[in-house]
């Protein structure tokens, strides 16, 4: 079987760093994908780890030990658009968390 | 590049009715995928096409919900004998063929059964 779990909410302020964390079980693994869902709008990709270490792309990172199974996503110097649930998936087939939501705060 | 898009965006119908959504992948994107998605929740995985094969299916997917994709680009979704429980919103997304290649969603069709 297959268990990925997420925080289900947090808040963080703008202009700071916040880290979504994401633990998975799974009985196959080819990567794992962060994806960002404003409400009411489809899921957008973020990036995605396959193996151990830190992917940096602009104000987003992620990061993946396959030994933990565990993976965060790092976002830096917070904007209000920011606000969105964000999704960690494993790839086998795609499976999602039920997502974090993250509200961005003045 | 369009996008994946997905028709209808709503759709409302009493218990009971069949329903059948269509979604169009991006044209170059070999690979087709279906979930459900319920608030709060993140998409379930329905089934996959790689072209205009059914390489995978969920097993939460009873024996109402059948997928198509008969030339390997558009894709339909039926659900027959719709229950309360069928509401939620339906979302495509396309890729290339490989692992590691991203999905791209379409905008998904949003189900109501009254």
């Amino acid at each position: 079987g297959q268990n990925i779990d997420q925080p289900t909410e947090m808040t963080a302020t703008e202009g700071a760093i916040v880290q979504i964390n994401c633990t998975y079980q799974t009985s196959g693994f080819n990567g794992l994908f962060w994806y960002q869902q404003h409400a009411g709008e489809a899921p957008t990709f973020l990036s995605y780890n396959v193996l151990d270490g830190l992917e940096e792309k602009g104000r987003f990172s992620s990061f993946l030990s396959r030994s933990k199974g565990y993976s965060y996503l790092l976002l830096k110097e917070l904007q209000m658009k920011d606000s969105a649930s964000y999704l960690c998936a494993v790839r086998r087939g795609m499976r999602f968390g039920a997502g974090t939501r993250l509200t961005v705060k003045p | 590049d369009t996008g994946v898009s997905q028709d209808p965006r709503h759709k409302i119908t009493k218990r009971g009715q069949n329903v059948t959504f269509r979604c169009d992948p991006i044209s170059e994107h070999n690979r087709l995928y279906w979930y459900r998605q319920t608030l709060g929740q993140g998409p379930e995985f329905l089934t996959y096409f790689q072209n205009e094969a059914q390489l995978e299916k969920s097993r939460l997917l009873s024996d109402r919900f059948s997928a198509e994709r008969p030339k390997g680009s558009f894709s339909t979704l039926e659900i027959q004998r719709t229950e309360q429980g069928d509401s939620a919103m339906y979302l495509c997304a396309s890729s290339l063929t490989g692992e590691l290649q991203p999905q791209h969603f379409g905008d998904g069709t949003r189900l109501s059964i009254l």
